[in-house]
């Protein structure tokens, strides 16, 4: 069965600071690695996604994502935050073919500016 | 809005009742699928569509839940003799495929009372 862990629940930083946020899958074969992000009162948006090729994926709002196969890691980072950051993030994965995606529990990340 | 669309935002329903939730998918995504988010986790897999074939369901889904997508366009999860325990945020999604990652509506909030 596959498994998503986000050991950060809750992160504060202050605008600037560089983010680092965890994620670590349990998957037998080849995987699908997904971000999303909800910010408050709206819907989940995907941030980024790796399938294959380079394993470091660039997404949207200067956010990028590292996929180390060897620690089944996918982690999330952004040099500089700023205040409009602050959301929950999801960290998902599928297998290859799979269409289920499974869910971390999520991090909640609060900028203060 | 050319994305997902799900009615309602909000139910309240007495329990014993049964309820009905509509999802619009992204016009030219194959693919749809429900989940089910609770507080303080991430979405759960509930069942997936591909056109108009139910083509896999969760555990989770019981004899209750029920979910259809006529014509391939959009779909409907009923939910009968609702349960307390069924209280949630109910999220529809599509996708043109497992690598590309799925595209999520705002949800429908399901209170039991």
């Amino acid at each position: 069965a596959q498994s998503v862990s986000q050991h950060n629940h809750h992160v504060i930083l202050s605008e600037a600071a560089s983010l680092e946020l965890g994620c670590n899958y349990s998957y037998g074969g080849t995987v699908n690695l997904f971000w999303y992000v909800q910010y408050p009162g709206q819907h989940l948006q995907l941030l980024l996604k790796y399938f294959s090729g380079d394993p470091l994926v660039k997404g949207i709002k200067g956010f990028e994502a590292e996929f180390i196969k060897s620690k089944f890691s996918f982690n999330l980072r952004k040099p500089s935050v700023q205040w409009s950051d602050t959301a929950e993030y999801f960290c998902a994965v599928n297998g290859f073919g799979n269409e289920k995606l499974t869910f971390g529990t999520g991090t909640r990340l609060t900028i203060i500016p | 809005d050319t994305g997902v669309s799900q009615d309602p935002r909000h139910k309240i329903t007495k329990r014993g009742q049964n309820v009905t939730f509509r999802c619009d998918p992204i016009s030219e995504h194959n693919r749809l699928y429900w989940y089910r988010q609770t507080l303080g986790q991430g979405p759960e897999f509930l069942t997936y569509f591909q056109n108009e074939a139910q083509l896999e369901k969760s555990r989770l889904l019981s004899d209750r839940f029920s979910a259809e997508r006529p014509k391939g366009s959009f779909s409907t999860l009923e939910i009968q003799r609702t349960e307390q325990g069924d209280s949630a945020m109910y999220l529809c999604a599509s996708s043109l495929g497992s690598r590309f990652g799925a595209f999520f509506g705002q949800g429908t909030r399901l209170t039991v009372v």
